[in-house]
């Protein structure tokens, strides 16, 4: 079965900064995806972006981009120039191939900015 | 606006009593989950659904059921069975099973 793991429980920036939060995962497939969502206090998740195992470019979506290291089963997540409502719990999640149709997610970062 | 609409946002249950979570989506998507969601924890699948009358179980599915009539509702029943239903319960649906879902807002159950 697959995990993913997040060993940040809380992670704190400055506005304006940049920061990265960590996730690694086990898996012995060769084709899935994986994700990164932000869960603000609303409690909502949103999909911030979102990772093919078999492209070797990082994916990036505006300030949001990960640093994708599949020999070593790591998925990072930089968001740089931080604003205040980057404050949120982020998750990592993973997806088997192409059909896969289950999310395993991490327990969760915290992130707090800080003005 | 279409979106995934969850009601209620919160809920209060009995010791024995079955109680349901709605969750309509207008997004004319394929695939619809439900996910529990306990502190300090991630997401965790308790059924999903690819297509209208039929449901996989997920995870942790003992203590639930679900029913898939339409292709806009999947309501999750929590049945007394379930010994610990204190959680944020989560609805998700996507196009189709492998594409990137999309959730709602929600619902707090709680036991009084």
């Amino acid at each position: 079965a697959q995990t993913v793991t997040q060993s940040q429980p809380e992670m704190s920036v400055q506005e304006a900064e940049t920061v990265t939060l960590s996730c690694t995962y086990d898996t012995s497939e060769s084709d899935y995806y994986l994700f990164w969502y932000k869960q603000p206090p609303s409690r909502q998740m949103i999909l911030v972006i979102r990772q093919e195992a078999y492209k070797q470019q990082n994916a990036t979506e505006n300030r949001f981009s990960v640093n994708f290291q599949k020999a070593a089963k790591s998925f990072s997540l930089k968001i740089s120039d931080s604003q205040l409502g980057d404050a949120a719990m982020y998750f990592c999640a993973y997806r088997s191939g192409e059909y896969g149709n289950k999310l395993v997610f991490g327990a969760g970062t915290i992130l707090r900015v800080k003005s | 606006d279409g979106g995934i609409t969850q009601s209620p946002k919160y809920l209060f249950r009995k010791e024995g009593q079955n109680v349901t979570l709605s969750c309509e989506q207008n997004l004319n998507h394929d695939a619809m989950y439900w996910y529990r969601q306990d502190p300090g924890q991630g997401l965790r699948l308790i059924y999903y659904s690819q297509i209208v009358n039929d449901f996989q179980k997920g995870d942790i599915a003992e203590g639930y059921s679900v029913s898939r009539e339409k292709k806009e509702s999947f309501p999750l029943t929590v049945t007394s069975a379930q010994k610990n239903p204190t959680a944020f319960y989560l609805c998700a649906s996507s196009i189709v099973a492998w594409q990137p879902q999309h959730f709602g807002d929600g619902t707090r159950l709680s036991i009084l």
